[in-house]
């Protein structure tokens, strides 16, 4: 069963707190991403992820960093939580065969910073 | 810089009826993907269609078609005969040759399709 999951699908934190959020995939897909949405921006590129230890920025990769030990799973955090980071935030695969690839999107983390 | 845009931002049609969302794009690169996304009121996003720059022929899955004009930079999605499960938020997407795999979205069209 081709899936994407993150965890945790909802989460409060304090300004200040550090957040981890996390992505599994169980395609062996080498290329990961985490995008934030919010409304009326669309998604936007956070971070993208080639394979093991191999990430990129984004086009916001202000105050997040990700780690990606592992090719099935891949964390995104927030060092020193910001209001303006509440947001929902997707993460997604895609298989290495193109550019014509699609990508395969998890369920999402609303993210409420307070 | 790569650029995506859609214009509506939503549109009400009725059952059974066929609609037509927009998408205009930019980007310098000769190749280059199109996609168009549905986000259901779950939030759940999934894949529905996509077409390869290069292809003349529009793409076509079930109800959903293209309709690609190249020289205009645009690519708009189709779909025919709706159902109220259409109703949802789609978003048009490109990749370019040249982005390492990096996928832009549009601004999203939200669509209602009302008995």
């Amino acid at each position: 069963d081709m899936k994407v999951t993150q965890m945790p699908r909802y989460l409060i934190k304090r300004m200040g707190e550090n957040v981890l959020l996390e992505c599994g995939q169980d395609m062996s897909h080498e290329t990961m991403y985490w995008y934030r949405q919010d409304p009326g921006l669309g998604l936007q590129l956070i971070y993208i992820s080639y394979d093991v230890d191999s990430n990129s920025e984004g086009d916001i990769p202000k105050g997040y960093r990700v780690s990606r030990k592992k090719r099935e799973h891949f964390s995104l955090i927030l060092d020193s939580a910001k209001t303006n980071q509440t947001s929902v935030y997707f993460c997604a695969s895609s298989p290495d065969w193109g550019e014509g690839a699609e990508q395969f999107f998890g369920p999402g983390t609303r993210l409420t910073v307070l | 810089a790569q650029k995506v845009t859609q214009t509506q931002t939503s549109i009400s049609v009725m059952e059974k009826t066929t609609v037509t969302m927009d998408c205009v794009y930019e980007t310098r690169d000769s190749s280059y993907f199109l996609f168009w996304y549905k986000q259901t009121a779950s939030g759940e996003i999934v894949f529905l269609i996509r077409q390869d720059s290069y292809k003349k022929e529009n793409a076509t899955e079930g109800h959903y078609s293209l309709n690609f004009q190249k020289p205009k930079s645009s690519i708009g999605l189709i779909i025919t005969a709706t159902q109220i499960e259409d109703s949802a938020v789609y978003f048009c997407a490109m990749r370019a040759s040249s982005s390492f795999s990096k996928l832009v979205f549009g601004q999203g069209t939200s669509l209602s399709v009302v008995p």
